[in-house]
């Protein structure tokens, strides 16, 4: 069955650094668009970045622009967000999932179970 | 900037029909997207492009779209249904994604 397994969460210091994995499974990744999209405690869902299939095409939602960069293995079927100069605001929990078009509106199906990232001094 | 709105909290009994909307002015040109979250878990799509139900959701979750409204109905609600539920659609014209805020929807 289709599964993504994200990894890479934990603690890090406010301008601290973080690489977030997505390990996908049951379906071609080199076939899927992929995108981040972030859930602070206790609050809604943030969409934070995609990455096209072949890696042409990326965006970002404006509160991680020039920070995060959004990357992909298709020969590891692996997705990876770096993240970088981490703000307090930045804590959440990330999710990996597939994005089922490449036109607008993204929508996404299935997501991975989460990994938790925490910035703080 | 573009929001979609929704309210932030439904009630129901089991049994009953629960209905959670979600307002946005670009709903009328733009397909909505409907996920569950249960506590605790990651979410999960329930309707996507206004109407359509993905395979192994349940019958009672259906989908609906009038105007600048889309409407998401789960019927027969059930104990498990407890959940919060966000909506998702784009705006017309830079905006690929967003999300309402969420309806938590308690079943009493």
């Amino acid at each position: 069955q289709v599964q993504l397994v994200e990894s890479g969460g934990g603690l890090a210091k406010p301008g601290g650094s973080l690489r977030l994995s997505c390990a996908a499974s049951g379906f071609t990744f080199s076939d899927y668009y992929m995108s981040w999209i972030r859930q602070a405690p206790g609050k809604g869902l943030e969409w934070v970045s995609y990455i096209s299939s072949g890696s042409s095409y990326t965006d970002y939602a404006d509160s991680v622009k020039g920070r995060f960069t959004i990357s992909r293995d298709n020969a590891k079927s692996s997705l990876y967000l770096q993240m970088n100069s981490l703000r307090a605001e930045d804590t959440a929990v990330y999710y990996c999932a597939r994005q089922m078009e490449s036109a607008t509106p993204h929508w996404f199906d299935p997501w991975g179970q989460g990994t938790l990232v925490t910035v703080s001094s | 900037s573009y929001e979609l709105t929704q309210p932030p909290s439904v009630s129901v009994s089991p049994g009953q029909t629960a209905r959670i909307t979600c307002s946005g002015d670009s709903l009328p040109k733009q397909y909505a997207y409907w996920y569950q979250q249960r506590p605790g878990q990651a979410p999960v799509l329930v309707i996507y492009k206004d109407t359509e139900r993905p395979s192994g959701i349940p019958e009672r979750f259906s989908g609906s779209s009038s105007g600048t409204t889309v409407t998401l109905t789960i019927s027969g609600v059930q104990a498990e249904d407890e959940a919060d539920y966000y909506c998702q659609s784009a705006d017309n014209s830079d905006t690929d994604v967003i999300f309402g805020g969420g309806t938590r929807l308690t079943v009493l």
